[in-house]
Formats: C-alpha cells, sequence, structure tokens
C-alpha cells in the first residue's frame, strides 16, 4: 500500500460526458502528479501541482483540467469524453522537498467510455 | 516523441535465470533513472534507482547497470522467481529548477517467470 488513495476505482461512462477522478496524496506530501496509462501511448504524465499550483503540465488535452485543493487532494476532470480517453489514470505523490525523490502511486482509476 | 526507449516488449525466462531489461535516453538533462514495478491492477511501485555519477546500484537480487556515455542503463534480475513477473518500467527524471520533476517512462517490459 503506496498511502495514496484514488476514488472511484472503475469507471463507465458515454461519450460526451464529463467525470471527476479524486486523489488523496500521502500525508505530508505536496506534489501530486496524475498520469494517464493506456495500450498504444504507455504511461504518460499529464500535469503537476505543488501545493496547490501548477508545476508542470504534460500531454494533456484542453478538455482535461486538474487543481489541488488546500488539503491537498487533487481531482482531475475529464470532459466531453471520447472512446480514446478510455484508460487508467493514476495519481502519484511526492514529498516536493528534493530533487530525486520518489514518486509513490495510488491503485488508478479505470474509465472505460463507451 | 519517445525520449525514454525500452526493450524487450516481453521476456520470458525460466526460474532460476537472469532477467535483462534495457533502456536508452535521449536528452542528457536527465539526472535520476528509476525502474518501476507493476502487477496487473495495481499502480507502479518503486523497485530500484540510479544516479548518472554511479555506474551500478545493487538492491538484493534487483541491479541497475549505467552508461552514461552510450546514455543507456539496465535492469538485472538475477535468480528470477515466478513472483517477479509483472511489467517493468524504466523512468527518467530532469532535476529542474522549482518542484517540476515529472517521470518520463519507457513502453514498460512484460516478464513472464516460467516455474
Amino acid at each position: 500500500d503506496s498511502g495514496v488513495t484514488q476514488t472511484p476505482k472503475h469507471l463507465i461512462t458515454a461519450t460526451g460526458q464529463r467525470v471527476t477522478l479524486r486523489c488523496s496524496p500521502r500525508s505530508g506530501d505536496l506534489s501530486v502528479y496524475w498520469y494517464q496509462q493506456s495500450l498504444d501511448q504507455g504511461l504518460q504524465f499529464l500535469i503537476q501541482y505543488y501545493n496547490g499550483e501548477e508545476r508542470a503540465k504534460g500531454n494533456i488535452l484542453e478538455r482535461f483540467s486538474a487543481q489541488q485543493f488546500p488539503d491537498l487532494h487533487s481531482e482531475l476532470n475529464l470532459s466531453s469524453l471520447e472512446l480514446g480517453d478510455s484508460a487508467l489514470y493514476f495519481c502519484a505523490s511526492s514529498p516536493g522537498r528534493g530533487l530525486q525523490e520518489t514518486q509513490y502511486f495510488g491503485p488508478g482509476t479505470r474509465l472505460l467510455v463507451l | 516523441q519517445q525520449q525514454v526507449k525500452q526493450s524487450p516488449q516481453s521476456l520470458i525466462v525460466q526460474k532460476g535465470g537472469i532477467s535483462i531489461i534495457n533502456c536508452a535516453y535521449e536528452n542528457t538533462a536527465f539526472d535520476y533513472f528509476p525502474w518501476y514495478q507493476q502487477f496487473p491492477g495495481k499502480g507502479p511501485a518503486l523497485l530500484i534507482a540510479i544516479r548518472p555519477d554511479v555506474s551500478e546500484k545493487k538492491e538484493g537480487r534487483f541491479t541497475i547497470s549505467f552508461n552514461k556515455s552510450a546514455k543507456q542503463f539496465s535492469l538485472h534480475i538475477m535468480d528470477s522467481q515466478p513472483g517477479d513477473s509483472a511489467t517493468y518500467f524504466c523512468a527518467a527524471k530532469k532535476g529542474l529548477s522549482g518542484s517540476a520533476r515529472q517521470l518520463t517512462f519507457g513502453s514498460g517490459t512484460q516478464l513472464t517467470v516460467l516455474p
């Protein structure tokens, strides 16, 4: 158990809909990262937040957005969903204080868009 | 643009054998190279990591070999066990200023260790 929690575990929705994925980082971790894992694209970095502020953006679509709240939990919002958005979405957290610190991954949310 | 190339895509090894997974990177700004292990239905978990100023790091049956001039690094699993059957990802991270330190992952290697 990494200490990172993600809800829900599974999500089935239809094209065009909007969903929200939630992540609670390990206690004390200030950085939260979101990654997308799909069969054709592998594990890809989407976005990072540090202590409530956006720090880095990767291959995140404009239809996707995220935020980190004062209690440090984070939400990833996916809108106007398409079939190709079906994937595993992972959240990871790290203390945010060192260059080579470990990122701890949550169990993921499996999204299926029908 | 794939910045970290990983091979092979899949690997089958007999119990007790050595599993070797290779990765190559392009960006010399990378300065931290972790390997993650992922079991079905689980998130990736850190296995072992290395900095580029070290040529080898060993933790139990797992060893990373690092060749900075060739921009290559590899994971060796000695005495492979059926319980090692999982997907392995190499990754790289830039030592950016501030706190932007996302991981760039290889494409993954599915390891099967036969009993």
